[in-house]
């Protein structure tokens, strides 16, 4: 069965402590990993696509990895500002490629 | 910066009752998504849409289901005969295209949901 795990559920952080979120997948074919940043009553805004092993997009504070089994989000010198909810979802290869599998999410909160 | 709208932001309903949860995709995108979030639970694909038919859904999407685009902007999930377990944040998205390995074109941009109550 295809599955997004996301690890850790919740992560308390102080400013400026950077740290990473992961996201570990079990797929028959990736055709897509996306990283999402969601505020509570707000719809998913997206963040990153990454393609392929290897991987590697950056913006501002957060930087995604890809290997083949996993995702990483970075987050360097986190401000209260980056607290939010991240989810990482997978889009297939066979068959349903036009859907996005998600996983739980992690609940980021930074405190000044 | 395009988005994608919603309305209404909250639909209280009666159970039983049918619902219209409306959507305008971003202008140019041709693929339109329903998905919905059950309250502390993850964001779960409902349906997919292309020129104007159904290209996938999941086995949530039943005969209580049905989506349309009635016009060249709006998009429309129906729910007919709602349940109490219908309670949920639905999420409208849309892309230029279903998978292109170019994340400008086929990037699932959400709205910012409809929060549907069924009392």
């Amino acid at each position: 069965e295809d599955q997004v795990t996301q690890s850790p559920e919740a992560l308390r952080l102080q400013e400026g402590e950077s740290s990473s979120l992961n996201c570990s997948y079990t797929v028959s074919g990736l055709r897509g990993l996306f990283w999402y940043r969601q505020d509570p009553g707000k719809g998913p805004e997206f963040l990153f696509t990454l393609y392929s092993a290897g991987e590697e997009k950056e913006k501002e504070r957060l930087k995604a990895t890809l290997t083949k089994k996993e995702s990483f989000l970075h987050i360097t010198a986190p401000k209260p500002e980056d607290s939010a909810t991240y989810l990482c979802a997978v889009r297939l290869f066979s068959g349903g490629y036009n859907k996005l599998i998600f996983g739980a999410g992690t609940r980021l909160a930074v405190h000044p | 910066e395009p988005e994608v709208t919603q309305t209404p932001s909250h639909q209280v309903t009666q159970m039983g009752q049918e619902v219209i949860l409306r959507c305008v995709p971003i202008s140019n995108h041709l693929y339109f998504y329903w998905y919905r979030q059950i309250l502390g639970q993850k964001v779960e694909f409902l349906v997919s849409f292309y020129n104007n038919e159904i290209s996938e859904k999941s086995e949530i999407f039943d005969d209580q289901f049905s989506v349309e685009r009635p016009d060249g902007s709006n998009f429309t999930l129906k729910i007919r005969s709602t349940k109490l377990e219908d309670s949920a944040m639905y999420f409208c998205a849309s892309s230029t295209k279903a998978t292109s390995g170019d994340s400008s074109t086929d990037t699932q941009y959400f709205g910012p949901g409809t929060r549907l109550t069924v009392l």
